[in-house]
């Protein structure tokens, strides 16, 4: 069973600029969650989604979006970019995100300069 | 506010000795809590979870100890093996029962010396 897969694996964008993520969830896995990690904070958690309805929201600016499709798949989104923005990217898929451990995905390194 | 807190951010260990890694919380509606491991470059992996009915799980060389009176797990490694150097975090599932929505800790990076 292929595990949870995150494209791309690295991405350097300037400041200002917007920048899309791409998660594919374990197969029959219908939530995905998406975290962030920096090394002050440790992992943060940014949404969640379930059949392609938002469920759970983290304490984040706007600039950071989400959406997931039919096929469980999800992108983020962050516009505006800012330094801070840099960090570890994780996605997560569970079968329906209660009682259930999370698959992590190896994340997007994000760097913004 | 920090509801779940791993207050050493690193712990050394020999090989063949206990490593007992400890996560207090803030949140008494927390009911559920898991421990992740994570080597650089990978995801976070599930490790051993416990429910707050129980006070303790084990499987293999690893126990978790909650104790809800105090808000405190503890992760026991018995024995270490340099394989287990890894950052380790603990995390709680969020109010409402939504575990899409975990809460982690900042992380404990555990060394195992051979």
């Amino acid at each position: 069973k292929a595990g949870v897969t995150q494209t791309p694996r690295y991405l350097i964008k300037t400041r200002g600029q917007q920048v899309t993520l791409s998660c594919s969830p374990i197969s029959g896995h219908r939530s995905v969650s998406w975290y962030q990690q920096t090394p002050g904070q440790g992992l943060q958690f940014l949404f969640e989604y379930f059949s392609e309805t938002q469920r759970n929201k983290g304490n984040f600016p706007g600039r950071f979006s989400g959406r997931q499709f039919s096929n469980s798949r999800s992108e983020m989104n962050v516009s505006t970019l800012e330094l801070g923005d840099s960090a570890l990217y994780l996605c997560a898929s569970s079968l329906d995100g209660t009682g259930e451990k999370l698959f992590f995905g190896s994340g997007t390194q994000l760097s913004v300069l | 506010d920090q509801q779940v807190k791993q207050n050493s951010p690193s712990l050394s260990v020999q090989e063949g000795r206990i490593s007992i890694l400890n996560c207090d919380y803030t949140n008494s509606m927390f009911d559920y809590f898991l421990w992740y491991k994570k080597y650089p470059a990978e995801g976070p992996t599930f490790l051993i979870s416990i429910s707050s009915i129980k006070d303790k799980n084990e499987d293999g060389r690893f126990t978790v100890f909650l104790n809800k009176s105090a808000k405190h797990l503890s992760l026991h490694i018995v024995p270490s093996q340099p394989g287990d150097s890894a950052v380790y975090f603990c995390a709680a599932s969020g109010v409402g029962g939504s575990q899409g929505n975990l809460i982690f800790g900042k992380g404990t990076k555990l060394s195992v010396k051979p």
